[in-house]
């Protein structure tokens, strides 16, 4: 049980350049998610996704695309990297797009990928 | 906009004593979560706290839940070296998005 993995662990980029953050996980977890983290801050939502299927933006969207391809995998593709995507990127995964009160529904964290775009 | 925001920024203690941080939000919620990181890591599950509990335990750990103040506290008690990383409270919200975190308090911990 590996939990919610992540390739690559780092990358460089050149601004312009695209590429694919990948993420999986074998908890046959419903729901995942993209964050960022920049230096001294807390993480920032990209992307999530509710479901299999669904996709919807979070907080900062802008210069991100993201696939669900199945239930296990859920991907993260810069089409033209800037360098204000410099960040470290952490996909987490959590059981069920909880509602309602007292839903106990934890996310559980990948080792996160560091990304330089020069 | 961030939801949680928590309080201090920065927290250095020595080892053994207690530990205190804070985290405020802003709309209704479903529960609170405490998440641990450290340096260079991904989070990690600490607590969980849902809206109709008002304090809760775990090893180490005591948190609290005000929602007539929208705030929270995680207490550390008997702190270790070992302690020393950067702690998240993450709101779910009752309705919207959920999952959102504050910037983090950033604790140390000196031998």
């Amino acid at each position: 049980n590996a939990g919610v993995t992540q390739t690559p662990k780092f990358q460089v980029l050149k601004t312009g350049q695209s590429m694919t953050l990948q993420c999986a996980q074998d908890m046959n977890h419903n729901s995942m998610y993209w964050y960022r983290q920049d230096p001294g801050m807390g993480l920032r939502l990209i992307y999530y996704s509710a479901s299999e299927g669904t996709t919807d933006k979070g907080e900062v969207p802008n210069g991100y695309n993201v696939s669900r391809l199945n239930k296990r995998e859920f991907s993260l593709r810069l089409e033209s990297a800037a360098p204000s995507q410099t960040s470290v990127y952490f996909c987490a995964s959590r059981a069920y797009f909880g509602t309602g009160v007292g839903a106990d529904n934890e996310q559980f964290f990948g080792p996160g990928t560091r990304l330089t775009v020069l | 906009s961030q939801q949680g925001e928590e309080d201090p920024q920065a927290l250095s203690i020595q080892e053994g004593e207690n530990a205190t941080m804070n985290c405020s939000y802003k709309t209704s919620i479903n529960n609170l979560q405490w998440y641990r990181q450290n340096s260079g890591r991904g989070l990690v599950h600490l607590i969980l706290i849902r809206s109709n509990e008002r304090e809760k335990h775990s090893g180490r750990l005591r948190v609290t839940l005000d929602t007539s103040k929208k705030s929270s506290s995680l207490l550390i008690t008997a702190s270790r070296a070992a302690d020393t990383a950067s702690y998240f409270c993450a709101t779910d919200a009752l309705r919207g998005q959920n999952f959102v975190f504050g910037p983090g308090t950033r604790l140390s911990v000196l031998p």
